[in-house]
């Protein structure tokens, strides 16, 4: 079955303690992303990576830190969490192919940072 | 870049009735327009697209309109069943092959159909 999986799904930390959200696809997909989702604002794109070892911030970079070490792995890392990082977070997956731009997404993270 | 914006924000009808949800985009260069469908504790997933060469697309009760000149494109829902309750999101991108493939997400409707 074809899937985005995110973990861990929920997840209370203390501010400062360094945190890691995996993400693995197995669609051999070339594009991830991870978005964050709040209330009213939508889902914010964090970073993204076009293939392996390309990443580039979103509009909402600070903060977090990714890799793309391998084509199905895109780990979101948050050296040192604030409060102001709790929220939704959302991994996501594309291909570039000709079917289209059809985005993937896990079931998102849930975290909040005391 | 890309700016999407989606009204409204929240719409509530009752079942039977249809909904209408709206967005504009600002590049003309965007050519794909997406619409997701966010279930309660669930991640966003795709219900309907079209593409910049088509005006209208339908899919059983759910149909999507684009009007190029004007940027905007519409989901319209008809005969809105409980189920359909959800968040929905619009978004525009270029369409594949690499350069400037990200897609622009709209901030959101939250649909309540009520029984």
């Amino acid at each position: 079955e074809a899937q985005v999986t995110q973990n861990p799904r929920y997840l209370i930390t203390v501010t400062g303690k360094k945190l890691t959200v995996t993400c693995s696809q197995n669609m051999n997909h070339e594009y991830m992303s991870w978005y964050r989702q709040d209330p009213g604002l939508g889902l914010r794109q964090i970073y993204y990576s076009m293939n392996v070892e390309v990443t580039d911030k979103g509009d909402v970079p600070e903060g977090y830190k990714v890799s793309r070490k391998e084509k199905r792995n895109f780990p979101l890392i948050l050296e040192s969490p604030s409060p102001n990082q709790t929220s939704l977070y959302f991994c996501a997956s594309s291909s570039f192919g000709s079917s289209g731009n059809t985005i993937y997404f896990g079931e998102g993270s849930w975290l909040t940072v005391v | 870049g890309e700016n999407v914006e989606q009204h409204p924000s929240t719409l509530s009808v009752q079942e039977g009735d249809s909904a209408v949800i709206k967005c504009t985009y600002s590049d003309s260069a965007s050519n794909y327009f997406p619409w997701y469908k966010q279930e309660l504790g669930k991640g966003p997933q795709l219900i309907i697209d079209i593409r910049s060469n088509v005006g209208e697309k339908k899919d059983q009760r759910i149909a999507v309109t684009l009007n190029k000149t004007a940027k905007h494109f519409s989901l319209h829902i008809t005969e809105t069943q409980p189920e359909d309750s959800a968040v929905y999101f619009c978004a525009a991108s270029p369409h594949a092959s690499g350069g400037s493939y990200i897609p622009t997400f709209g901030r959101g409707t939250s649909l309540i159909v009520h029984p």
